[in-house]
């Protein structure tokens, strides 16, 4: 199946600090996204970025599919965006591969 | 907006008791599914299912089973709950297809003694 590994595996960042976040996968594949885990364990998908970049407001994420990664840009961070980010991916199958996520800690 | 609900928060069982979590979306999707979460593991895919009455394996699937009667609801099923089963476990729904998201419930947090 297809292996995905994210970077870094922890962050801590102060509040207004800019981070990228990484995700390495192992095989082609046509379906990319961003989810963002709250403390308190909701998830919620932040990108669907099959190419390209977009932007979300302090967020934009950029897919490189010819070199099998994706980036998660956070600017001028806050408390707010801490939690737990996971990329995940499918190739032909319908499900998606998750990776072991990132966890962010924004202090004040 | 989409509403995935998981029938308890938080659940303590005991080493063999059959257990139950339940999941149910109110946006007609056909795809459901069901993940445990394990740190430093990130999600992993235990079953998933296309229809009513229709199930498939995941990644893991070993000690579960899975329900579907009606299209809004999937069951998870433990047959007999083992202590290597106590994690958090995510149930999501979506449409299916290139370029759909799942839509993911709070999670039930087991935890078997």
């Amino acid at each position: 199946g297809i292996q995905v590994e994210q970077s870094p595996p922890d962050l801590i960042l102060q509040e207004g600090a800019n981070s990228t976040l990484r995700c390495n996968f192992s095989d082609s594949v046509n379906n990319l996204q961003w989810f963002h885990q709250n403390p308190w364990g909701q998830l919620i998908n932040l990108f669907y970025i099959p190419s390209g970049t977009k932007q979300n407001g302090r967020l934009s994420a950029t897919t490189v599919a010819t070199e099998r990664y994706i980036l998660l840009y956070i600017s001028s961070s806050q408390t707010t965006d801490s939690g737990v980010y996971f990329c995940a991916v499918s190739g032909s199958a319908r499900q998606l591969t998750f990776g072991s996520g990132t966890q962010l800690t924004v202090l004040p | 907006d989409v509403k995935v609900t998981q029938s308890s928060r938080y659940l303590v069982k005991r080493t063999g008791e059959k257990v139950f979590l339940e999941c149910v979306q109110d946006m007609d999707h056909e795809n459901m599914f069901w993940y445990r979460q394990d740190p430093g593991l990130g999600l992993r895919l235990i079953y998933f299912s296309y229809d009513v009455k229709m199930k498939e394996k995941g990644d893991i699937p070993e000690g579960y089973s899975v329900s579907r009667e009606k299209k809004e609801r999937f069951s998870l099923i433990l047959e007999s709950a083992s202590t290597n089963q106590t994690s958090m476990y995510l149930c999501a729904s979506g449409r299916g297809g290139a370029g759909d998201t799942q839509y993911f419930g709070p999670g039930t947090r087991l935890t078997v003694l």
